[in-house]
């Protein structure tokens, strides 16, 4: 089955720690992205990714970094940099940075303490 | 400034009835594409509809109506014949060109839709 998976679906972490969130898709995909979302607001973007080796910065990136040495692969990593790291995290691929629709991963919920 | 906005937090509707969940959104572009995805509980988001700026037609797919008012800058959703399993998140959002190159989609604070039995 092709789709993007996002693991774990849970985190949790000390303040002051960094934490990697996986994020794969097997839809051959050239663009990928990462959205943060807080309780009762939108998704917001943070990085993006239209081809491998390349990425940018969207609204929210401070705090934040990504990688993409592999077209299936877009880890976002939260650094001790972030001040509220606690959200929902959502990966989402689209078939290029032009096309409208983009699928969505199930989310991993980070729980800094 | 481009931007989504979405009044109503939560809407409640009887099973089998229509309701619309009402968006807003500003852009100077003159093309843009408008969008709605659900959130169940679960967190996945599940594209719904979308609707092109420059499409005559309003967008339909299913029990899903796109209500696309160019002029007023409007795109309601509605949804007919209500089931249960309607209950969920619902997040309209735009496409649009980002400052860096490429595109990029805003996205609204949401209404929680509640369906009764």
């Amino acid at each position: 089955d092709g789709g993007i998976t996002q693991s774990p679906k849970y985190l949790f972490r000390k303040e002051g720690q960094n934490v990697t969130l996986s994020c794969e898709q097997n839809l051959n995909h050239d663009a990928m992205y990462w959205y943060r979302q807080d309780p009762g607001q939108g998704l917001r973007l943070i990085y993006y990714s239209q081809i491998v080796n390349d990425f940018q910065k969207g609204d929210i990136a401070e705090g934040y970094s990504v990688s993409r040495e592999k077209k299936e692969s877009f880890p976002l990593t939260v650094t001790s940099a972030q001040k509220n790291p606690t959200a929902f995290y959502l990966c989402a691929s689209s078939v290029d940075g032009i096309s409208y629709e983009q699928y969505f991963g199930p989310g991993t919920r980070l729980t800094v303490t | 400034a481009q931007k989504i906005t979405q009044t109503q937090p939560g809407m409640f509707v009887q099973e089998k009835e229509a309701v619309t969940l009402d968006c807003t959104y500003d852009t100077s572009d003159q093309s843009y594409g408008l969008f709605w995805y659900k959130q169940p509980s679960s967190g996945e988001m599940i594209f719904l509809i979308y609707q092109g700026s420059y499409d005559e037609q309003n967008a339909t797919e299913g029990r899903y109506s796109l209500n696309f008012q160019k002029a007023r800058k409007s795109a309601n959703l509605v949804i007919s014949a209500s089931q249960l399993g309607d209950s969920a998140m619902y997040f309209c959002a735009m496409r649009a060109l980002y400052n860096t190159g490429g595109f990029k989609t805003i996205f609204g604070a949401g209404t929680r839709l509640f369906v009764k039995a």
